[in-house]
């Protein structure tokens, strides 16, 4: 278990709708990372927040927008969804901006677009 | 942004022998660049990282290289055993900030 909790576990849902993934980071860590994994493939990096503000954007779409709350909590928000987005979407954390360190991954939520 | 290869996308090899991952980055700025497994199914794990003012780094049977001059990093496996057998990611990133990985590399060690 990395600390870094994920919820739902899994979300099943039609095309055009709207959904929201929750991330909390491990206790202290101030920086958290989202990632798309689509089958078979490599982590494609989403955005990355750090203490409440936006701090590295990726390739990230317009359609989806996440955001990190005070207490340091993260949701990303998926819009008008399409059959493409189905993925597992991981979240991880990191101590911070102040030393390089690791990133706890989640566990994942994988979405499923019908 | 920074972009990160790898190769070779599968690997594999017999329990006992080598096994080497190799990944390219663009970005000079870089200066950490981390390895992670995962297992099927499972979240990726950090197995290993080094940092640009360092050009190898062991850990028992694991050991990463850095050659900033040509913008290349490589993990080597030896004494492979069945349960080395996952997906390996490399990535690299500017103080740990905007992360990009490779797109991954599936060893499969046989017995």
């Amino acid at each position: 278990d990395s600390g870094v909790t994920q919820t739902p576990k899994h979300l099943i849902t039609a095309t055009g709708q709207r959904v929201t993934l929750r991330c909390s980071p491990r206790s202290g860590d101030l920086s958290v990372y989202w990632y798309q994994q689509s089958l078979d493939q490599g982590l494609q990096f989403l955005i990355q927040y750090y203490n409440g503000e936006e701090r590295a954007k990726g390739n990230i779409l317009e359609r989806f927008s996440a955001q990190q709350f005070p207490d340091l909590h993260s949701e990303l928000n998926l819009s008008s969804l399409e059959l493409g987005d189905s993925a597992l979407y991981f979240c991880a954390s990191s101590v911070g901006r102040i030393a390089v360190n690791e990133q706890f991954f989640g566990p994942g939520t994988r979405l499923t677009v019908l | 942004g920074e972009n990160v290869e790898q190769h070779p996308s599968t690997l594999s090899v017999q329990e006992g022998d080598s096994a080497v991952i190799k990944c390219t980055y663009s970005d000079s700025a870089s200066n950490y660049f981390p390895w992670y497994k995962q297992e099927l199914g499972k979240r990726p794990q950090l197995i290993i990282d080094i940092r640009s003012n360092v050009g190898e780094k062991k850990d028992q049977r694991i050991a990463v290289t850095l050659n900033k001059t040509a913008k290349h990093f490589s993990l080597h496996i030896t004494e492979t055993q069945p349960e080395d057998s996952a997906v390996y990611f490399c990535a690299a990133s500017i103080g740990g900030d905007d992360m990009r990985f490779g797109a991954g590399t599936r060893l499969t060690v046989k017995p």
